[in-house]
């Protein structure tokens, strides 16, 4: 099972939104609404930002949010801030009993 | 609220074997599926496996580079995770993660345990 494709990098000054995209295919990203968004700051764990394509995790601020279109989803974050810089991940579920994650994204916040 | 805590990991040689263990509270862990991500220094997260509740069967899916040589399981009286690691390779060098799974996401993670393979 490939990654799935996201950029490398993005970035954003403080207020501005980005979105990061993540392309996989019609067996993983575009066949499933199993799509998840992970932050991860230096030296720590990756944290749950977004799961089933949409939905927010209790704690997580309403600037960000997820959608999909076809084989591609997308994670938007709104009024950037400073916090907001690490990487990020997506994850797919696949028709093979399994997770699939994206390469990464470093968000810096100019 | 949730905490998991891994341990187990260290130095060992490729071919060696070594258990990563994952103590979890705050939540009814019988009825919680659970899952390990690893991350190799400098790269990004790769899903290694899930294991089910026993009352949905207590199966196991793997990724395909792991597939025959790990083994998760859990001990639901000790509330603990486990992932044997067999025959392993310099290419398993990682900090690996244990995560309570649902909906096809990773909710709550660990701390991580680093493992590296050198000879």
């Amino acid at each position: 099972q490939s990654a799935l494709t996201q950029p490398r990098s993005v970035s954003g000054s403080p207020g501005q939104s980005v979105t990061i995209s993540c392309t996989g295919t019609s067996s993983d990203v575009g066949g499933y609404n199993f799509v998840s968004w992970y932050q991860q700051h230096p030296g720590k764990a990756p944290k749950l930002m977004i799961y089933e394509v949409t939905k927010r995790p209790s704690g997580v601020p309403d600037r960000f949010s997820g959608s999909k279109s076809g084989n591609t989803a997308s994670l938007t974050i709104s009024g950037l801030q400073a916090e907001d810089e690490a990487d990020y991940y997506c994850c797919s579920y696949t028709g093979s009993y399994s997770l699939v994650f994206g390469g990464g994204t470093k968000l810096t916040v100019l | 609220e949730v905490q998991l805590v891994e341990s187990g990991g260290g130095l060992v040689k490729p071919g060696g074997s070594l258990r990563l263990s994952c103590a979890a509270s705050g939540f009814i862990f019988s009825n919680v599926w659970m899952s390990w991500v690893r991350q190799a220094p400098g790269k990004g997260l790769e899903w290694v496996g899930r294991i089910y509740i026993k009352s949905d069967g207590g199966a196991t899916d793997y990724a395909a580079p792991v597939k025959g040589r790990f083994t998760i399981s859990t001990d639901d009286s000790k509330n603990t995770l486990y992932l044997q690691m067999n025959s392993l390779k310099i290419e398993d060098t990682a900090v690996y993660y244990c995560t309570t799974y649902s909906a096809g996401s990773c909710q709550h993670w660990g701390q991580g345990t680093l493992v590296t393979v050198s000879s």
